[in-house]
């Protein structure tokens, strides 16, 4: 039982350069989402999603895209990538009505 | 809006002290609350969560207490630990609309536990 793993750890993009962002989870969990944590901000949501083909807006969804085509997994895009996208993003998930999020190691993207 | 305020930004205290970590909200109508830690380059583990019919949960030399209607919650660490450094971050749960729920994060206090 891996928990919620997120792929890959680290990237360096150019301005205007794209990208995708996955997560995956091995715990059957419902309902998963994407943070990002910027210094003296906290953690943000971008998007969400409560089941497999469903995805909705967040706090600061403007930028990215998200598809959740199989249950396990959740993707975040970056289509035109921007210097105010540098950050630590975090994927969570959880059963749906549950308490407690889990959250997977980090991508630390930076972007010239 | 809901927000939420963790005071201070930063602590260092000696070790064996007790500390308490502060966390304010503007928005009563909670669902629960959490504390989390963060070590460096590390995601968020839990630590303790408290319903909003709660007022307080406790684990170990951990003491999380919440008080909705001043907005208000506290971490308590006792006899803290240079193994207790780390970012303490504090995030409040409110339902979506939509499905789902919620975290919204304070922007954490980082603790060191000087030997």
């Amino acid at each position: 039982n891996a928990g919620v793993t997120q792929t890959p750890k680290f990237r360096v993009l150019k301005t205007g350069q794209s990208m995708t962002l996955l997560c995956a989870q091995d715990m059957n969990h419902e309902y998963m989402y994407w943070y990002r944590q910027d210094p003296g901000m906290g953690l943000r949501l971008i998007h969400y999603s409560v089941g497999e083909g469903t995805t909705a807006k967040g706090e600061v969804p403007d930028g990215y895209n998200v598809s959740r085509l199989k249950k396990q997994n959740f993707l975040l895009g970056l289509e035109s990538a921007a210097p105010s996208q540098t950050s630590v993003y975090f994927c969570a998930s959880t059963y749906a009505g549950a308490d407690t999020q889990y959250f997977g190691p980090g991508t630390r993207l930076t972007v010239l | 809006k809901q927000e939420v305020t963790q005071i201070p930004a930063a602590l260092s205290v000696p070790e064996g002290e007790n500390l308490v970590l502060n966390c304010s909200f503007t928005d009563s109508a909670i669902y629960n609350l959490q504390w989390f830690r963060q070590d460096p380059g590390k995601g968020l583990t839990s630590l303790l969560l408290i319903q909003s019919s709660q007022r307080e949960q406790t684990s170990g030399r951990l003491n999380a207490s919440l008080d909705k209607s001043s907005g208000r919650s506290t971490l308590y660490i006792a006899a803290s630990q240079p193994g207790d450094s780390a970012t303490y971050l504090c995030a409040v749960r409110w339902v979506l609309t939509g499905g789902g729920n919620k975290l919204t994060f304070g922007t954490g206090t980082q603790l060191k536990v000087e030997l």
